[in-house]
């Protein structure tokens, strides 16, 4: 079964630095999806970022980009300009693009803090 | 189109009673999703419409758990005989599918319905 694993709990920042979250996954597929959510106080899930394993160009969405190493079965997601609104919940998350299965796997989640 | 719907936001029931909750997917969405999150984790899959065909099921819906969508737009999440630890957020997501079109298949998701089982 594919799992999805963020190590960091919770991680902080300053307004205006970069963060880095991390996030590894296991799986016997070779085409697959991933994604990056952010889930706010509020609840809702927000899609942020995401990554088709056949491509090898790392995604990217204005200040959100993920360094995806297929090999290390690694997608990282970058935050520059780290901003007030970014302060949320951010869950890695797994889908097969074959067989059928429409399930996402999320990790755990990293709670994101943002200090001005 | 204001996005996903779900109702009730919140619900504190006493064990052993019967709830069900409401997901309004976006109007033009074939396919509808729900997720359960307990406090700490991620959301974990339950099941998924396409339309108003269940396609797929999780092993985590017991058969207290019961999931419609009988006109292929709004669905209903039953639960019956309710126990502490199906205490959770109940997410529901949609999504519009096309075959033959790549690319991820893109979730949107409600707030969530949240379920307190004393």
């Amino acid at each position: 079964a594919q799992t999805v694993t963020q190590s960091q709990p919770e991680m902080s920042v300053q307004e205006a630095e970069t963060v880095t979250l991390s996030c590894t996954y296991d799986t016997s597929e070779s085409d697959y999806y991933l994604f990056w959510y952010k889930q706010p106080p509020s609840r809702q899930m927000i899609l942020v970022i995401r990554q088709e394993a056949y491509k090898q160009q790392n995604a990217t969405e204005n200040r959100f980009s993920v360094n995806f190493q297929k090999a290390a079965k690694s997608f990282s997601l970058k935050i520059s300009d780290s901003q007030l609104g970014d302060a949320a919940m951010y869950f890695c998350a797994y889908r097969r693009a074959q067989g059928g299965s429409e399930k996402l796997v999320f990790g755990k989640g990293t709670k994101l803090t943002v200090n001005p | 189109d204001t996005g996903v719907s779900q109702d009730p936001r919140h619900k504190i029931t006493k064990r052993g009673q019967n709830v069900t909750f409401r997901c309004d997917p976006i109007s033009e969405h074939n396919r509808l999703y729900w997720y359960r999150q307990t406090l700490g984790q991620g959301p974990e899959f339950l099941t998924y419409f396409q339309n108003e065909a269940q396609l797929e099921k999780s092993r985590l819906l017991s058969d207290r758990f019961s999931a419609e969508r009988p006109k292929g737009s709004f669905s209903t999440l039953e639960i019956q005989r309710t126990e502490q630890g199906d205490s959770a957020m109940y997410l529901c997501a949609s999504s519009h599918f096309q075959a033959l079109i790549s690319g991820a298949n893109v979730l949107t998701f409600g707030a969530g319905s949240r379920l307190t089982v004393l």
